[in-house]
């Protein structure tokens, strides 16, 4: 089974600033997907940032970047420029491609971000 | 498209009350899962359904709790009879997936806050 940990519970930054995200996760597999959803307050669930995990190049868009090692299983979330429009819950899940799990997401317990400005 | 929809958005009801959420996926997505967030345990898979069928319902707390799926275009998790630590949101996702290969992200709805009293 797969596991995804997010060890830092809350985190703040001032607006216009750089944070980082930590995720851990742990797993047997070689072919799988990682991600990074964003929760605001309105509750719903937004994909912010995806990573093929055969892919060696780090995945980006726009103010958002990870850092992916996949040897380390780490799959940290860069927010660059940060705005107070980022001020959410992030999760940071896995995908296995196994035959048998149907594109089926295991969420790490999220990280409460507050950008101050 | 409407994306995921899910209703209602809040529920309120008694201890012991029967208690229905409903899903309606994106069409064309084939892959249907129930999710539960609570501060506790965070978001947990309850159950995940592909091409209506259930596939995985390991997650699934208990017998007061049954899915059914029975067309491509509408889901229910019911709670029977429901109790005060069954409060949490629940969320509804969808995707477009074949075995082995990844087709889409997971969408979400913006998830049922059920609160039992």
């Amino acid at each position: 089974a797969q596991t995804v940990t997010q060890s830092q519970p809350e985190m703040s930054v001032q607006e216009a600033e750089t944070v980082t995200l930590s995720c851990t996760y742990d797993t047997s597999e070689n072919n799988y997907y990682l991600f990074w959803y964003k929760q605001p307050p309105s509750r719903q669930m937004i994909l912010v940032i995806r990573q093929e995990a055969y892919k060696q190049q780090n995945a980006t868009e726009n103010r958002f970047s990870v850092n992916f090692q996949k040897a380390a299983k780490s799959f940290s979330l860069k927010i660059s420029d940060s705005q107070l429009g980022d001020t959410a819950m992030y999760f940071c899940a896995f995908m296995t491609l196994d035959n048998n799990a149907g594109n089926m997401l295991t969420f790490g317990g999220g990280t409460r971000l507050m950008v101050k400005p | 498209d409407a994306g995921v929809i899910q209703s209602p958005r809040h529920e309120v009801t008694e201890m012991g009350q029967e208690v229905t959420l409903r899903c309606k996926p994106i069409s064309g997505h084939n892959s249907l899962f129930w999710y539960r967030q609570t501060m506790m345990r965070g978001l947990e898979l309850l159950i995940y359904f592909n091409n209506n069928v259930p596939i995985d319902d390991s997650g699934m707390p208990e017998d007061r709790f049954s899915a059914k799926m029975p067309n491509a275009s509408f889901s229910t998790l019911k709670i029977q009879p429901s109790e005060p630590r069954d409060s949490a949101v629940y969320f509804c996702a969808s995707s477009r997936s074949l075995r082995g290969t990844y087709n889409s992200p997971l969408h979400f709805g913006n998830g049922t806050r059920l609160t039992v009293t």
